[in-house]
């Protein structure tokens, strides 16, 4: 089974700032490599599906770039709504990241 | 709008069966794959089994393959997930979602624990 890991597990970082998580495949055979944001008591929502496409309704300050085994979420100009924690997945079979959360410095 | 509403979680003691359900609204269900994904309390997210439109493909993780069984049911526009032989490390909250490659409606989820 391939397996996903990110880095960094968590991050302080302040409103304005450019964030980027990275998540790590274990193979290079993704189908799909997606993102989601998680906040406390609430389901995930998706930010990025196949690595770059921006899913309907979420805001263009977050973007997704990368191939192969290698993938990033970018997220430029850090809002107060952000603070979550971000997932990223490879499908067919699934699997997800451990996560990433992000906290206000 | 579309819509995915969990039902069917509670208390069980560790052996016991739960059945969950997963109401769909405002897609066609049968066009698409769906999942089930469970979160441990204070945990990530662990993809748990996903279902074909018509059913006739299914996959599980092995942490529940031959206790679980997930199916669908297209004139209702339900989802189902038949849980066996609970033990304390199923407890959870268990999400469905639509899933055709990427999850990208999801249910509010519906807690499941497991305890004597």
């Amino acid at each position: 089974d391939i397996q996903m890991t990110q880095s960094p597990s968590s991050l302080s970082a302040s409103v304005g700032d450019r964030v980027t998580i990275t998540c790590r495949a274990s193979q290079t055979n993704i189908r799909y490599l997606n993102w989601y944001q998680q906040k406390p008591g609430k389901a995930p929502k998706l930010l990025i599906y196949g690595a770059s496409r921006l899913h309907s309704g979420v805001p263009s300050r977050f973007s997704g770039s990368g191939s192969g085994t290698d993938f990033t979420l970018t997220i430029s100009g850090l809002q107060p709504e952000d603070f979550a924690t971000y997932y990223c997945q490879q499908s067919f079979p699934t699997t997800f990241g451990p996560g990433t959360k992000v906290e206000i410095k | 709008q579309e819509q995915l509403v969990e039902s069917g979680g509670g208390l069980v003691k560790p052996g016991g069966s739960l059945t969950l359900s997963c109401a769909a609204s405002g897609f066609t269900f049968s066009d698409y794959y769906m999942s089930w994904i469970r979160q441990a309390p204070g945990k990530g997210l662990e993809w748990v089994s996903y279902i074909s439109g018509s059913g006739g493909t299914i996959y599980y993780a092995d942490s529940v393959k031959g206790r679980f069984t997930i199916s669908r049911d297209n004139a209702k526009n339900s989802l189902y997930l038949q849980m066996n032989s609970l033990r304390a490390e199923d407890t959870a909250v268990y999400f469905c979602a639509r899933d055709p490659g990427y999850m990208d409606v999801w249910g509010n989820g519906t807690t499941v624990t497991v305890s004597s």
